[in-house]
């Protein structure tokens, strides 16, 4: 079953604290994604990653760095979290050029 | 930047109907995808179009890139079918998908 798979799905931290969000894809998908959504509005895009050690700036990427170290395996990394860093995080992967993409089901992150 | 206005932003439908649902753009882009989110969260993909119409059951979605914008009809709307939906587009520079504001969609019986 083709999939992007993120871990955890809910996850509360105190403000300050790092935090790890974890995505994988069994597709072998080049492009990867890491995209916020916070209430009432549609996904920001934080990062891309192109393939493995290419990582490139989405919209809003202040206060997130990412990992991306094995094709199947994307991670976004808070250094030190705030609290206006509570949302619903979504990864996402596509092949590279015109393709769909295909969603994780979604990280719910509380900062506290 | 690119931008993706999506209407409505909402819509009441009884169970049986239909409607569309519209999105423009701003830019020239070279496909767009529509999304339901249902009440769980997830982003469930309902069409990828680089042109011309799809069709998938209830649903039907058209692309147009020379007047910029994408509809999503839905016909004979079920329960089921209450959530937001997401247009979301690609431009002709790169990867990224720009996302509209969506549209809430209660179905009632």
């Amino acid at each position: 079953d083709m999939k992007v798979t993120q871990m955890p799905r809910y996850l509360i931290k105190r403000m300050g604290e790092n935090v790890l969000l974890e995505c994988g894809q069994d597709m072998s998908h080049e492009t990867m994604y890491w995209y916020r959504q916070d209430p009432g509005l549609g996904l920001q895009l934080i990062y891309i990653s192109y393939d493995v050690d290419s990582n490139s700036e989405g919209d809003i990427p202040k206060g997130y760095r990412v990992s991306r170290k094995k094709r199947e395996h994307f991670s976004l990394i808070l250094d030190s979290a705030k609290t206006n860093q509570t949302s619903v995080y979504f990864c996402a992967s596509s092949l590279a050029g015109a393709s769909d993409y295909t969603f994780g089901s979604g990280t719910r992150l509380l900062v506290i | 930047g690119d931008q993706v206005e999506q209407s409505p932003s909402a819509l009441s439908l009884h169970e049986g109907t239909g409607s569309a649902l519209r999105c423009n753009f701003t830019t020239t882009m070279r496909a767009v995808q529509w999304f339901q989110q249902n009440s769980r969260g997830s982003l469930i993909n309902l069409f990828y179009l680089a042109s011309g119409t799809k069709e998938n059951g209830r649903l039907k979605s058209t692309f147009n890139s020379k007047e910029s914008y994408s509809t999503l009809h839905i016909r004979d709307a079920q329960l089921e079918d209450s959530g937001t939906y997401f247009c979301a587009a690609r431009n002709n520079a790169g990867a990224k998908l720009t996302f509209g504001g969506g549209t809430r969609l209660t179905v009632r019986p």
